[in-house]
């Protein structure tokens, strides 16, 4: 069945550092993978998606990069601040979510 | 626009109960979802509305749990009877889904749910 692994469950940095997520998927068919981020006590809001027509997508200080091939993509964030602590998770498809990455920034 | 909205916020309820959780969707929006996280684990997606439509419910995890969307706006998730693992912090969200294809999912704010 449809499966979206993510690594790592949990991330500390410091601030200004980047921070990487990975995720892997299983369905060959998917075309879509958002990211969602859920800071502590409040509702998921998407910070970045993207389709399988394209490699890579960058926003600010955040960017996504997609390889079919291996069935893997990954959220990167650059500079990171106090206020990008949160939980991280990726999806794919309709969706089917990643099991979540708590990212501490540490200032 | 107002955001996707959620009835109650919380709910604490005894083994055996019955607990209907509402969402109100997005104006317009013809995609509904129901999703479940407990703690410290994935969002699990139980099912799938398109307009008044169930259109995937394979999350749905057994026969206590009932969803409905009459109309096609608003959509009532009841459980009955209530069993301590269907704690958790139930979601809902709405989307616009245009030519087939997925798009971003607006979540509501969760309905935390706790069976004693």
């Amino acid at each position: 069945g449809e499966n979206v692994e993510q690594h790592p469950s949990t991330l500390s940095v410091q601030e200004g550092d980047s921070a990487v997520i990975k995720c892997t998927y299983s369905d060959s068919a998917s075309n879509y993978f958002p990211w969602y981020k859920q800071e502590l006590g409040k509702r998921p809001q998407l910070i970045i998606d993207i389709r399988s027509n394209v490699g890579e997508k960058k926003d600010q200080r955040i960017a996504v990069t997609l390889n079919k091939t291996a069935k893997h993509f990954s959220l990167h964030i650059t500079e990171t601040q106090p206020e990008d602590s949160a939980v991280y998770f990726c999806a794919e498809g309709k969706p089917i979510f990643g099991q979540g990455t708590t990212l501490q920034v540490k200032p | 626009e107002a955001g996707v909205t959620q009835f109650p916020s919380h709910s604490v309820i005894e083994k055996g109960q019955t607990v209907t959780l509402r969402c109100d969707p997005i104006s317009g929006h013809d995609n509904l979802y129901w999703y479940r996280r407990v703690m410290g684990k994935e969002i699990k997606f139980l099912l799938h509305f398109v307009k008044e439509s169930k259109q995937d419910e394979s999350g749905m995890p057994n026969n206590r749990f009932l969803a409905e969307r009459t109309g096609g706006t608003y959509s009532t998730l009841k459980v009955q009877p209530a069993e301590l693992e269907d704690s958790g912090v139930y979601f809902c969200a709405s989307s616009r889904r245009l030519g087939g294809d997925w798009n971003e999912q607006f979540f509501g704010p969760g309905t935390r749910l706790t069976v004693l």
